[in-house]
């Protein structure tokens, strides 16, 4: 059961290019989103969230957005650098934001060429 | 920045024997959680804390699983009788309230033989 979709494993990206990561989700009572960024042999390391009644939140770089109609939410990294190179993760909630359980989709693997 | 630490970062264990795994969420935060991932598979939630008892817990985390805050700082998650299929990194995340972000410490990684 595959509330949580990430349907490209993997993603390579110019460096200073644009880097999309998409997600997909099923369940309608979803409402924060959440992407995560994990290196080899570290835990997942928060990037951006959003709750489900705004459609957009930039932080820097990395701009996550939401349409809750398709039930899709992408993030965009602009410019993209090597160091951006890692396992992104998308996460939903649907109890009320941090305190509940996070649903995490399977990943993409970034990397950006230099 | 504070961080939530995990010991320790690789815990090898005989089958059926019990395991305590250890953490230390970020000091002001109040709700904490431990997750799993095999190797391979997704991150996957085990149970949810808050108030000193279980606020929420996965199908994952049956009789074999407890978790404990035995003082003000540690956060522990017990395995009574080890499984093979218990094998996994073990995440511990903790958040502060309301639409704030879970923090995962760096995992311990639990091979069971």
């Amino acid at each position: 059961d595959q509330q949580v979709k990430q349907n490209s494993p993997s993603l390579s990206v110019q460096e200073g290019r644009i880097s999309i990561l998409n997600c997909d989700y099923t369940n309608s009572m979803f409402d924060y989103f959440l992407w995560y960024k994990k290196y080899p042999a570290e835990g997942p390391t928060f990037l951006i969230s959003i709750s489900s009644i705004k459609d957009k939140n930039e932080d820097g770089r990395f701009t996550v957005f939401l349409n809750k109609s398709a039930k899709h939410l992408s993030l965009h990294i602009v410019p993209s650098q090597p160091g951006d190179s890692a396992v992104y993760f998308c996460a939903a909630s649907g109890s009320g934001g941090s305190q509940g359980n996070l649903i995490f989709g399977k990943g993409t693997k970034l990397s950006v060429k230099p | 920045e504070p961080e939530v630490t995990q010991t320790p970062s690789h815990q090898v264990t005989q089958m059926g024997q019990e395991v305590i795994l250890r953490c230390v969420p970020i000091s002001n935060h109040l709700y904490f959680y431990w997750y799993r991932q095999i190797l391979g598979q997704k991150v996957e939630f085990l149970v949810s804390f808050y108030n000193n008892e279980i606020s929420e817990k996965s199908e994952i985390f049956d009789d074999q699983f407890s978790v404990e805050r035995p003082d003000g700082s540690n956060f522990t998650l017990k395995i009574r009788s080890t499984k093979l299929e218990d094998s996994a990194m073990y995440f511990c995340a903790s958040s502060d309230s309301g639409y704030q972000p879970q923090h995962f410490g760096d995992g311990t990684r639990l091979s069971i033989l």
